[in-house]
């Protein structure tokens, strides 16, 4: 089945403890995309990813890394997670530019206290 | 379920009417357009797409509607069924941008 996986599913973590958020792509897309959502403030994008070895900062990077040393995974990495990460984080992937649109993976919950 | 938004506006419709959305986009730059279903718990699915030089683009009891001069986005659903509640979500892609903009979302309630 064609899909974008993340892993954890819901992650409960303490301040200052260096988590990574896993994603995984299974249709070759070369594009990917982290988003997180935040209840008045809607989907937002993190970081982006056009290739491998290709990723540039989108509207909110504060805090957060990404990585993509393959195609298929674009991991999100928080070094020193504060509460105001807290959200709902979303992956997302898509084969070509302005075509079809991106998929998402279905989240993951973080909660940072 | 998981919230995805406070104080959403909710478009309430009988099962079997149809259903329009409406978008207002915020960049006349904005070359590609896309609406998003999220129900709750889970991530945000594909419905429909369209570029700017199209006005309108019609899929299985969908139609995408774009009215660039008012920059204004609607969704139709003909003969709308409890599985299409949800929150639905416009976004705008800009010009020689990476990144997809989302607006503030429309919850969906279907009635029987």
């Amino acid at each position: 089945e064609a899909q974008v996986t993340q892993n954890p599913r819901y992650l409960i973590t303490v301040t200052g403890k260096k988590l990574t958020v896993t994603c995984s792509q299974n249709m070759n897309h070369e594009y990917m995309s982290w988003y997180r959502q935040d209840p008045g403030l809607g989907l937002r994008q993190i970081y982006y990813s056009m290739n491998v070895e290709v990723t540039d900062k989108g509207d909110v990077p504060e805090g957060y890394k990404v990585s993509r040393k393959e195609k298929r995974n674009f991991p999100l990495i928080l070094e020193s997670p504060s509460p105001n990460q807290t959200s709902l984080y979303f992956c997302a992937s898509s084969y070509q530019d302005r075509v079809g649109g991106y998929t998402f993976g279905s989240g993951t919950r973080l909660t940072v206290v | 379920g998981e919230s995805v938004g406070l104080h959403l506006p909710t478009l309430s419709v009988q099962e079997g009417d149809n259903s329009i959305i409406n978008c207002a986009y915020s960049n006349s730059a904005s070359d590609y357009f896309i609406w998003y279903k999220q129900e709750s718990g889970k991530g945000p699915q594909f419905i429909i797409d369209i570029r700017s030089n199209m006005d309108k683009r019609q899929g299985q009891r969908v139609t995408v509607l774009l009215n660039k001069t008012v920059k204004h986005l609607s969704l139709q659903i003909a003969a709308t069924q409890p599985g299409d509640s949800a929150v639905y979500f416009c976004a705008e892609q800009p010009g020689g941008y990476n990144k997809l903009i989302f607006g503030a979302g429309t919850r969906l309630a279907v009635h029987p």
